[in-house]
């Protein structure tokens, strides 16, 4: 099946700082999603970006389909923006069956 | 718009026991799958359904079941629970299949 990596796994900003997350994948995809994981559970969505350029407010994302990676940049970060970030992706007829990255874990500090 | 309803919230079940979690997918959302979070497996697809019929089945035991009624409620079904089997399990509806996904809250389930 398809690969999904993440990196950086772990990430520590001071409040204010910017920050890159990058997530790998192994094949061509049909969706690809970002989420934010709050500390309760729950599964936000960030992006719908299977390609191309997204930005909402302090986050944009960025997926190169031919190259097989996306990024998700973060600029002045805010405390409120601590918890795991997942990449999940999806491919051809099964594009609704997303595989997870096992996530980036961002903790920001005062 | 309401979002993703997922119950109960949290259960606890005894091993061997069965389990039945809801899911209520977003007004007009007709594609409902569920998933399985763990600390060691992080998170894995069990199913998905589309017009009352499951479309995709991820890789578990025939333990997990689950079905799709015509107003696209969901539910899941565990049938002889074990330890581990004791997990957030996540709803996540979209309006049509390969759609963008949108999850419910989770039910956790803990077994003993």
């Amino acid at each position: 099946g398809i690969q999904v990596e993440q990196s950086p796994p772990d990430l520590i900003l001071q409040e204010g700082a910017n920050s890159t997350l990058r997530c790998n994948f192994s094949d061509s995809v049909n969706n690809l999603q970002w989420f934010h994981q709050n500390p309760w559970g729950q599964l936000i969505n960030l992006f719908y970006i299977p390609s191309g350029t997204k930005q909402n407010g302090r986050l944009s994302a960025t997926t190169v389909a031919t190259e097989r990676y996306s990024l998700l940049y973060i600029s002045s970060s805010q405390t409120t923006d601590s918890g795991v970030y997942f990449c999940a992706v999806g491919l051809g007829g099964t594009a609704s069956k997303l595989t997870f990255g096992t996530g980036t874990r961002l903790q920001v500090t005062l | 718009k309401a979002g993703v309803t997922q119950t109960p919230r949290y259960l606890i079940k005894t091993r061997g026991q069965q389990v039945t979690l809801s899911c209520s997918p977003i007004s007009g959302h007709r594609s409902v799958s569920w998933y399985q979070q763990t600390p060691g497996q992080g998170l894995q697809f069990l199913f998905e359904y589309f017009s009352e019929t499951q479309r995709n089945k991820g890789n578990f035991p025939g333990r997990f079941s689950g079905r799709q009624f015509s107003n696209s409620r969901s539910e899941m079904n565990v049938s002889t629970l074990e330890l581990g089997d004791s997990a957030l399990y996540l709803c996540a509806s979209s309006l049509n299949r390969g759609y963008e996904q949108y999850f419910g809250p989770g039910t956790r389930l803990t077994v003993t």
